[in-house]
């Protein structure tokens, strides 16, 4: 069964430093997100992606956060200079309907020093 | 962007029981209301989702009650198992996102 992939699965910086987390979507997928989940607490939209551009963001995804679809497979998300706040579990979704079924990966665990 | 109520935050049960989870919504454009089942250091996977055009659906032991003049739907384990014991959110969409309720974390004991 066709899945999404995310890397890597951890991830320690220092505070400051630019991350970049990757992920694979669904082959046949069309709509593209990211979510991120603090420890504890509920998963929260950051941005989705369709068509090669961002379709809607929400306030947490501010300028030092970007996404990119460098290739036809990989989605990427980049945090330009990582804050203590920024840890928290990071998940790729896509999905084939827009509104409808997300298929979540695994997730990349981020850890801000 | 809307706001999901999810209720109860924690749940215990016993073995066979049937845990009931319960969500409420704000207005919708869309018509479809999934639950996901997150099990630790997981992804959220999607369990099962409902269109408002049946008030309930069932899929194996889960089973989706909906009620759209409330805006609420809830989430009923059948014969709920120690394997169930997971967290689970409610979400409801919105335009390209999803918003999730707050969790609820079922411990199934045996």
């Amino acid at each position: 069964e066709p899945e999404v992939t995310q890397t890597p699965s951890h991830q320690v910086t220092q505070m400051g430093q630019e991350v970049i987390l990757r992920c694979v979507p669904i082959s046949n997928h069309l709509y593209f997100y990211w979510y991120r989940q603090i420890l504890g607490q509920k998963v929260e939209f950051l941005v989705s992606f369709y068509n090669n551009e961002i379709s809607e963001k929400s306030e947490i995804f501010d300028d030092q956060f970007s996404v990119e679809r460098p290739d036809g497979s990989n989605f990427t998300l980049k945090i330009r200079s990582t804050k203590l706040e920024d840890s928290a579990m990071y998940f790729c979704a896509s999905g084939q309907v827009d509104g409808e079924t997300q298929y979540f990966g695994p997730g990349t665990r981020l850890l801000v020093l | 962007q809307q706001q999901v109520k999810q209720s109860p935050q924690s749940l215990i049960v016993q073995k066979g029981g049937i845990p009931i989870i319960n969500c409420a919504y704000e207005n919708t454009a869309f018509d479809y209301f999934p639950w996901y089942q997150q099990f630790p250091g997981k992804g959220p996977a999607l369990l099962i989702a409902i269109r408002p055009d049946v008030s309930e659906k069932k899929e194996g032991r889960f089973t989706i009650s909906f009620n759209k003049s409330a805006k609420q739907f809830s989430l009923h384990i059948m014969d709920s198992q120690p394997g169930d014991s997971a967290t689970y959110f409610c979400a409801a969409p919105g335009r390209r996102a999803l918003t999730f309720g707050s969790g609820t974390r079922l411990q199934v004991q045996p």
